[in-house]
């Protein structure tokens, strides 16, 4: 499994754009990337997933570029609720054998 | 119910003890999953289940700990002669595991065990 790495913390302001990279160095070819939020006391939720390029869904974007030894997690005008902890997945998931790793995310801290 | 249901949401057992822990994950959902989170921590994979058959339990830590889905939907982890090491957050997820957000687990709020 590709190993990956994320700032411990971030710290931002309500209506700020909050950008959260994690590197992946030795990603394989067939990895996805998937990322996700964790408030206290629940399990983590899903936000996005992409291969290459840029995916935006409703709530963020995930950037990817070419290499794909990174990727960025856009948050758009963050609010206090999305203080959390948010973890950068790397990994296939198609078929049987997963083995879906978390890291020790990147605590993000929205203030007014 | 529409999620990932856990229980106990909370145990609270002696050291030695045997303790239960069950998931009843999204109906249809075919791929199973427990993770292990301790405080600070990712969480921790435990073993992966697809159907009826433990696809993958190298994230078992020991002998002691088992895990079972006898009807492809229902499990159970079971921890046998639980350590105070052992106290921790014991998440569940399920993944309909097809399409291309595969990738995209759905958690329940999890069993927080204190082993004392």
């Amino acid at each position: 499994l590709a190993k990956t790495t994320q700032p411990i913390s971030m710290d931002s302001y309500e209506g700020q754009e909050v950008n959260i990279t994690c590197s992946h160095n030795n990603i394989a070819t067939n990895d996805y990337i998937t990322w996700y939020q964790q408030f206290p006391s629940q399990g983590p939720r899903f936000i996005i997933q992409g291969y290459k390029t840029k995916v935006t869904n409703e709530v963020a974007s995930l950037f990817i570029p070419a290499d794909r030894k990174s990727s960025t997690l856009s948050l758009p005008r963050v609010s206090l609720s999305d203080t959390a902890v948010y973890y950068c997945l790397v990994g296939v998931f198609t078929g049987g054998g997963n083995k879906l790793t978390f890291g020790t995310g990147t605590q993000l801290k929205v203030e007014l | 119910g529409a999620g990932v249901s856990q229980t106990p949401s909370n145990k609270v057992t002696e050291k030695g003890k045997y303790v239960e822990l069950r998931c009843d994950p999204i109906s249809g959902h075919t791929a199973l999953y427990w993770y292990r989170q301790s405080l600070g921590q990712g969480p921790e994979f435990l073993i992966y289940f697809q159907g009826t058959g433990a696809a993958d339990d190298s994230g078992l830590p020991n002998d002691r700990f088992f895990a079972v889905r006898p009807e492809g939907s229902v499990s159970t982890l079971k921890i046998q002669r639980t350590e105070r090491g052992d106290s921790a957050v014991y998440l569940c997820a399920s993944s309909p595991q097809t399409g291309a957000r595969s990738g995209e687990l759905f958690f329940g709020e999890g069993s927080r065990l204190t082993v004392l």
